[in-house]
């Protein structure tokens, strides 16, 4: 079975330009979460989806970032305009049933010159 | 306010030893789930083992073991006969309510290295 799809793996970009991270999760799977993993704040749940629906957006940083699930089997995290304290590794993962754990991505490492 | 706390940024255990990574978790809901998972150098996220507030017994995988403590409000993972391969981050995540939707959030992590 394909896990969870992050696309692009590895992403370099200068400042002010617009980033798009991508995320296909499991099929069947109806819970999308999006997190950052950076050296000073650890894993940082930024956004959550259930049934495409956006659940607790409260970790978004600020109005730069945004995040879509148009359909349930496509997410997409955006940034713009990006900075450097952006650069992080940004992780994708998807859930099904309660007691089921998540199901990560490998995950696309962010630089931002 | 940290709902997850990790105390060991880093530990250290001798290969075929067994090792405990801590885990204490804050939360007013009586029904959750608690969560290993453990991150090699390459990146990844691998789940190791999962642990229900209603479980009745220790929740156990292989060499993995929960040693689940829920008036001290703790939740530790056992490794037993380390391996070298075992060497990674190692996080405890904590989903709390008891529907399909709910948040999952994640400690701090603890670093293992295992010393051949």
């Amino acid at each position: 079975d394909a896990g969870v799809i992050q696309s692009p793996r590895h992403e370099v970009t200068e400042m002010g330009q617009e980033v798009t991270l991508r995320c296909k999760p499991i099929s069947g799977h109806n819970s999308l979460f999006w997190y950052r993993q950076t050296m000073m704040r650890g894993l940082e749940l930024l956004i959550y989806f259930n049934n495409n629906v956006p659940i607790d957006d409260s970790g978004m940083p600020e109005d730069r970032f945004s995040a879509k699930m148009p359909n349930a089997s496509f997410s997409t995290l955006k940034i713009q305009p990006s900075e450097p304290r952006d650069s992080a590794v940004y992780f994708c993962a998807s859930k099904g049933q309660v007691n089921q754990p998540q199901h990560f991505g490998d995950g696309t490492r962010l630089s931002i010159l | 306010a940290q709902k997850i706390t990790q105390t060991q940024p880093g530990m250290f255990v001798q290969e075929k030893e067994a090792v405990t990574l801590d885990c204490t978790y804050d939360t007013s809901d009586p029904s959750y789930g608690l969560f290993w998972y453990k991150q090699p150098s390459s990146g990844e996220m691998i789940f190791l083992i999962y642990q229900g507030s209603y479980d009745q017994q220790n929740a156990t995988e292989g060499r993995y073991s929960l040693n689940f403590q829920k008036a001290r409000k703790s939740a530790n993972l056992v490794i037993s006969a380390s391996q070298l391969g075992d060497s990674a981050m190692y996080f405890c995540a904590m989903r709390e309510g008891g529907t399909s939707y709910d948040k999952v959030i994640f400690g701090p992590g603890t670093s293992l290295s295992v010393i051949p």
